[in-house]
Order: C-alpha cells, then structure tokens, then sequence
C-alpha cells in the first residue's frame, strides 16, 4: 500500500493569506484526492487531481480559492488561498489504488485566526 | 445520486460486547463498499472491503457482508475491545458518475473497560 506524507501537519494562519499544503507518494499513483474534515465530521471532496490534467471539482469548491498542482504522478500541492476562519479544518491528501481502496496523509491541521 | 447512511453514534459498550454498526447505501450500478477508521489522533485507514454480492470482507476480527439485496453493509465483531474505539465510516465506490469515494458521515464507537 502506498505511504502518503504530508506537509506541513499543523499550521496557524492569518485571515487573508494562503497557505500551501504539499503531499507526497512513495509510489507513482494515477488518482489523487484532496478532502477537508471538520472535526467530529465526515469527508468532504474538494478536488479530484490527475496528473496531467486540470483538477476537477466538487460543488461548493473553485479553483481561485484551492488551486491545485499536479506535476508529476508522485506528488500534489493543494492551496488554500485568501483564507478566513471557516477554513479551520483538517486537510487530507490521498491516493487510490487497485481495487479502489484508498490510502491517506496523516493530514494537515489548520487554523485560521 | 449514491450515498452511505450509517446509524448514528456515538455507541458507548463495554469490553467484550457484540458491536453492529448499521450501514445502508444508494447507487447505481454494482458499487465496491468499504470500512474505514479512525482512531484518536491518526489518519483514516482502511479496515476491510467487499467488491460483490454475498462477498465478506474482515479484519482484525471485524467483519461485513455486501448485501445486494438490502443495499447493507453491516459492521460486526463479535467482542470488542477498549483499543476498538475509534470512528468508522463505510463507504462506496462506483465506476459512474465520476470517478470518487462516497463517505459516510461516520460513527464513534466507545468502548468501555
């Protein structure tokens, strides 16, 4: 199974500035997957990211407020820009593999002030 | 579109109890389903899965069986322990309709020494 690291795994930021979240496979994986965890609550799907392609996104999510990068097909980057206090949550990064079973980051903990 | 229903928790039980934790789902076509948990302070993992009708997927003593008939994928172990709790969210996956994981909204199971 995949290993997924994440960086940073805690932040605290300021309204209005952008923080970016790195994630790193030790495998070459085809699908990625960005989601936010409220704490006590379920997943939420922000974007699907494919390398080579552009990042698809669910409702309620846009590319201005959480671009995505896709270089290559070990690694992503999720942005979280202009960010306001609703944003505090727990972003997670993960990978699927055959079978469909998905593996995921220990996550990123954010805290907007 | 597809969903997972789990039964809401918490579930508070003593050590050794029989635990179920209902899990209905919505899809078309022939979904994969899938057990993941969360145990305090750690990322989700994956516990066990089904990809067909009449499969059972266990793991470390838990056990599902894919239930076309009802669309259910019970969770079930016959004795818990205190190192059991955790969140535990089922989960679909189908070819249709784009190509992600449905969550869902998890359940926090308690167990009590």
């Amino acid at each position: 199974s995949a290993v997924i690291s994440q960086k940073p795994s805690r932040d605290i930021c300021q309204r209005g500035t952008s923080l970016t979240i790195q994630c790193q496979v030790d495998s070459q994986v085809t699908m990625m997957f960005w989601y936010r965890q409220q704490p006590g609550q379920s997943l939420t799907l922000i974007a699907t990211a494919n390398q080579g392609s552009e990042a698809t996104y669910e409702s309620g999510f846009v590319i201005d407020k959480f671009p995505i990068s896709r270089p290559n097909l070990t690694f992503s980057t999720l942005t979280v820009s202009n960010m306001s206090p609703e944003d505090s949550s727990i972003y997670l990064c993960s990978v699927e593999e055959q079978g469909y079973e998905q593996y995921f980051g220990p996550g990123t903990r954010l805290t907007v002030t | 579109g597809d969903s997972v229903t789990q039964m809401e928790g918490p579930v508070t039980l003593s050590e050794e109890a029989f635990l179920t934790i209902n899990c209905t789902y919505t899809a078309t076509g022939y979904p994969s389903l899938f057990w993941y948990v969360q145990y305090p302070g750690e990322g989700l993992q994956l516990l066990l899965k089904a990809t067909k009708a009449d499969d059972k997927g266990s793991n470390k003593g838990f056990e599902a069986t894919y239930r076309k008939e009802t669309t259910s994928f019970h969770l079930e172990k016959g004795s818990v322990q205190v190192s059991d709790s955790a969140v535990y969210f089922c989960a679909l996956r189908t070819g249709t309709g784009g190509f992600k994981t449905i969550f869902g909204a998890g359940t926090r199971l308690f167990v009590k020494a």
